[in-house]
């Protein structure tokens, strides 16, 4: 596996239901990041990891719920999800620090749909 | 609190003509990364051209280039000889620099289509 993957692709599931996203990044890279895909809305950065250690989190409801176990693994815990939180979870990474690129690279996204 | 916008929700282009995607920035730092990601219909997002405020060149990549204003808050992506695979949402995506890790900041969008 090569960049940033991201499993599942799709994700059906009841308000009352627990899951979870996962995303693994194969670049050697020491940040990683959380955002939400609507339609017609820009995209919207959920959490930040720097070296593992969550170092933002933009007022994200607490039905969500990540985990960053090592600099190269981030999750998604989803629980009691409401309609409205149905949208592509695009998970991304980068090189923390001028040293690295300032770029940052994009997993294909889970689709998500809460019933 | 930075913000970035693209006036453009859609545009379409001929095959082989040139378009351009107009992306305006608002920012009071001097020292910034500006991006273009393109993410196909229900495919990855990717990076298609980064510029750095500091350098005053306009990046260039392949067919792909941008007019870079840093005095008026502009970055427009110019793309050249369009082709099919052109076609994708477009994000202009802002970044500042700090000692650390900084997010990006991403306007809506603009989809491209091309028209054969």
């Amino acid at each position: 596996e090569t960049g940033v993957t991201q499993t599942p692709r799709h994700l059906v599931m009841g308000m009352t239901n627990k899951k979870s996203l996962k995303c693994e990044q194969h670049l050697g890279h020491n940040a990683m990041y959380w955002y939400k895909q609507s339609a017609k809305k820009p995209l919207e950065l959920m959490f930040v990891y720097n070296f593992k250690e969550q170092t933002e989190n933009n007022s994200v409801p607490s039905r969500f719920s990540p985990e960053c176990p090592n600099s190269s693994h981030l999750f998604l815990h989803l629980h009691t999800l409401q309609p409205e939180d149905s949208a592509l979870y695009l998970c991304a990474s980068s090189q923390a620090g001028r040293a690295g690129g300032p770029e940052q690279y994009f997993g294909p996204g889970t689709r998500l749909t809460v019933t | 609190a930075q913000t970035v916008t693209q006036s453009q929700p859609e545009m379409s282009v001929q095959e082989a003509e040139t378009v351009t995607l107009s992306c305006t920035y608002d920012t009071s730092e001097s020292d910034y990364y500006l991006f273009w990601y393109k993410q196909p219909p229900s495919r990855q997002m990717i990076l298609v051209i980064r510029q750095e405020a500091y350098k005053q060149q306009n990046a260039t990549e392949n067919r792909f280039s941008v007019n870079f204003q840093k005095a008026a808050k502009s970055f427009s992506l110019k793309i050249s000889d369009s082709q099919l695979g052109d076609a994708a949402m477009y994000f202009c995506a802002y970044r500042r620099v700090v000692a650390g890790n900084t997010p990006l900041v991403f306007g809506k969008g603009t989809r491209l289509s091309v028209i054969a």
